[in-house]
């Protein structure tokens, strides 16, 4: 069982403001990393899914980068809305099985 | 985009019946289909596997008599939850995997689980 820590655990900023998250997972049998948001009493909702070291994506304001040299993912909101609220989570992947992370929560303020 | 619908999403039983969720691919065929459980502040914890037309592949310490997986279709998974016990209580939810294999996983919007 992969072992993937995600921080923070949770996250509360203002309208506007800028943030990132963490997702650690053991470098080695990498194959894919996925990134969902989740808002409550919905389905997860894929962002992206990275395989190559140094892959930067981008969707909107969200933009997530990959290490797998190091085992990890950064991924970025600029410019936080309220309707970013919700729990991010990753999985990094090997062949059909996705292992999550606790994900992380985020509240943004108006 | 591919949806996939999960029914119920809120349940209460009495203990020592069974329970039935349904995971149905609205607008795709799905392959493979993957059952988790989260506890919680728990990450999403992978139950079992599906196969269209095969048995289940469960994960060690799934109970594969407490959690019947069936998936007769490419469209439609079931799990049932057999004699539910209070300890059953907990959020259940499906993802599956389109044939067009981009490694996008679809998810239900879950069901949560409820043994009185």
């Amino acid at each position: 069982i992969l072992n993937v820590e995600q921080s923070p655990q949770s996250l509360h900023v203002q309208e506007g403001d800028s943030t990132n998250f963490t997702c650690s997972f053991p470098s080695s049998n990498f194959y894919a990393l996925h990134w969902y948001r989740w808002e409550t009493a919905k389905s997860p909702e894929a962002l992206f899914v990275m395989t190559l070291n140094g892959d930067e994506k981008k969707k909107g304001r969200i933009s997530a980068t990959l290490n797998t040299k190091e085992g990890y993912s950064y991924l970025y909101i600029k410019g936080s809305q309220p309707e970013d609220s919700a729990t991010y989570l990753c999985a990094p992947g090997r062949y059909s099985t996705l292992t999550f992370g606790k994900g992380t929560m985020l509240l943004v303020s108006p | 985009g591919a949806v996939v619908s999960q029914h119920p999403s809120r349940v209460i039983c009495k203990s020592g019946t069974s329970v039935k969720i349904e995971c149905r691919s609205l607008d795709f065929q799905a392959t493979t289909m993957f059952w988790y459980r989260q506890f919680p502040k728990k990450s999403l914890m992978l139950m079992a596997t599906s196969n269209e037309g095969s048995k289940a592949t469960y994960e060690q310490g799934v109970e594969k008599d407490k959690f019947l997986i069936n998936h007769a279709s490419l469209t439609l998974s079931t799990l049932t939850v057999t004699s539910a016990h209070p300890e059953d209580s907990s959020f259940y939810i499906c993802s599956a995997i389109s044939l067009t294999g981009d490694y996008g996983y679809t998810f239900g919007s879950g069901t949560r689980l409820t043994v009185v």
